[in-house]
């Protein structure tokens, strides 16, 4: 079965600008997470969506916000860019299992 | 605190041989013990997981690990390292939700 999708691959943005991040999960899996990987902080949990509905959340600013729709497709976006919002964004889906399986991520710089 | 801690950020085995990374946790509650693996540019694999049951978890590759609740550890181990094993490795700590911390990684250099 097709694994977690994550578009685009790569992005550049502009300090100030907003993004939109994508992820389609595995196909059956309600459960979709979001973490931030960077090289000073490692890998930090941005929030987590279960049938449209955001069941945990990281400590990250309210700039960083999510959705997910009822096809379990969930996108997240950060607005008003800041330098140290470059990062590896990666979406993670799970089914019954606890276990995520990851997508590739989207490469974020900001300039 | 919850927390992570993986000792080792490098490692350098020689291939063939063994493997033994360190994992230690703080969790106040029963935890859910996962191993993970980044190649360069990308995403993160599952190679094991540990809920409950029999403490010794067997993964994918070749790899396991052992639970010791008396040391809060979960060590991974692999009895013979391959070139192709190169990579990052995350520990991470769960419990029933899906809010989980992920160690610092031990990146795995394998020598020819």
């Amino acid at each position: 079965k097709a694994g977690v999708t994550q578009t685009p691959r790569y992005l550049i943005k502009t300090r100030g600008q907003q993004v939109t991040l994508s992820c389609s999960p595995i196909s059956g899996h309600r459960s979709v997470s979001w973490y931030q990987q960077t090289p000073g902080q490692g890998l930090q949990f941005l929030f987590e969506y279960f049938s449209e509905t955001q069941r945990n959340k990281g400590n990250f600013p309210g700039r960083f916000s999510g959705r997910q729709f009822s096809n379990s497709r969930s996108e997240m976006n950060v607005s008003t860019l800041e330098l140290g919002d470059s990062a590896l964004y990666l979406c993670a889906s799970s089914g019954r299992d606890y276990g995520y399986t990851f997508g590739s991520g989207t490469r974020l710089t900001v300039v | 605190a919850q927390s992570v801690t993986q000792p080792d950020i490098h490692i350098t085995v020689s291939e063939g041989a063994s493997l033994e990374l360190r994992c230690n946790y703080s969790y106040g509650a029963t935890p859910y013990l996962f191993w993970y693996v980044q190649s360069p540019g990308q995403g993160l694999q599952l190679l094991l997981k540990y809920f409950s049951g029999d403490t010794l978890v067997q993964g994918i590759k070749g790899f396991e690990a052992e639970f010791k609740r008396s040391q809060s550890s979960f060590n991974l181990r692999k009895p013979s390292v391959h070139w192709s094993d190169a990579a990052e490795y995350f520990c991470a700590v769960g419990s029933g939700t899906y809010k989980y911390i992920f160690g610092t990684g031990t990146r795995l250099k394998v020598l020819a």
